[in-house]
């Protein structure tokens, strides 16, 4: 089982939809980032968080520490959010990073 | 534009050839991180460098080094390369070590022929 499982693994939507993704993680973290890379594959972080809810724009994410779970919600989603959004783990007393396997999100105009 | 700098941006060699893959960090940041992302295995971190030293490892294969240099730019360097070793490879930097803000690089994509 990996220690960083993310769902659903692919999404399709149409414009407008409210978007939700999830991610679990079974290992002690001290931090957890969302991540969004575009097909052309570059990488952009989207949010760093370590406890509660922070938004930037339409974007809104989630965290809690006791339940080991984060979530990413997309309002008013629109074609140019269809990109792959990756979950990433920052494990408790080390440096690494461990990534998720991707959502695949895509959205209909 | 994140500010992380990686060249080349594209390679293609042979198997058993080595390559060098360099990446500058953003102004200021002093953590630069290597990571691997390939069709099959998605993204794995490799290595992470803090103010020129080694601060933690992931799967780097042997065949792989890296180093930070003074101006804390860095390099990945890929020996004896093997078509599985195709793959893009990204460069990040932070501030500091953990729980900062992650800035990547546009990646440096490498096909082994």
């Amino acid at each position: 089982k990996n220690e960083v499982e993310q769902s659903p693994q692919n999404l399709t939507a149409q414009e407008g939809e409210f978007i939700t993704i999830n991610c679990s993680y079974s290992v002690g973290i001290s931090a957890l980032h969302w991540l969004q890379q575009h097909p052309g594959g570059g990488i952009v972080s989207l949010f760093m968080l370590s406890s509660g809810k922070k938004k930037h724009g339409r974007l809104i994410a989630t965290i809690n520490i006791q339940e080991k779970h984060s979530s990413l919600h997309i309002t008013a989603s629109h074609p140019r959010d269809s990109a792959v959004y990756i979950c990433a783990v920052v494990l408790q007393g080390a440096q690494k990073l461990v990534f998720g396997q991707g959502t695949r999100l895509t959205i209909n105009p | 534009d994140s500010g992380v700098t990686q060249t080349p941006k594209h390679l293609i060699t042979a198997t058993g050839q080595r390559v060098t893959l360099r990446c500058s960090p953003r102004s200021g940041d002093l953590s630069v991180y290597w990571y691997q992302q390939s069709l099959d295995q998605g993204l794995q971190f490799l290595i992470q460098y803090y103010n020129g030293e080694e601060r933690a490892k992931g799967n780097i294969l042997e065949r792989f080094s890296a180093q930070q240099f003074p101006d804390l730019h860095s390099e990945l360097n890929l020996s004896s390369l093997e078509l599985g070793d195709s793959a893009l490879y990204f460069c990040a930097s932070s501030r500091e070590s953990g729980g900062n803000t992650i800035y990547f690089g546009e990646g440096s994509w490498l096909t082994v022929v």
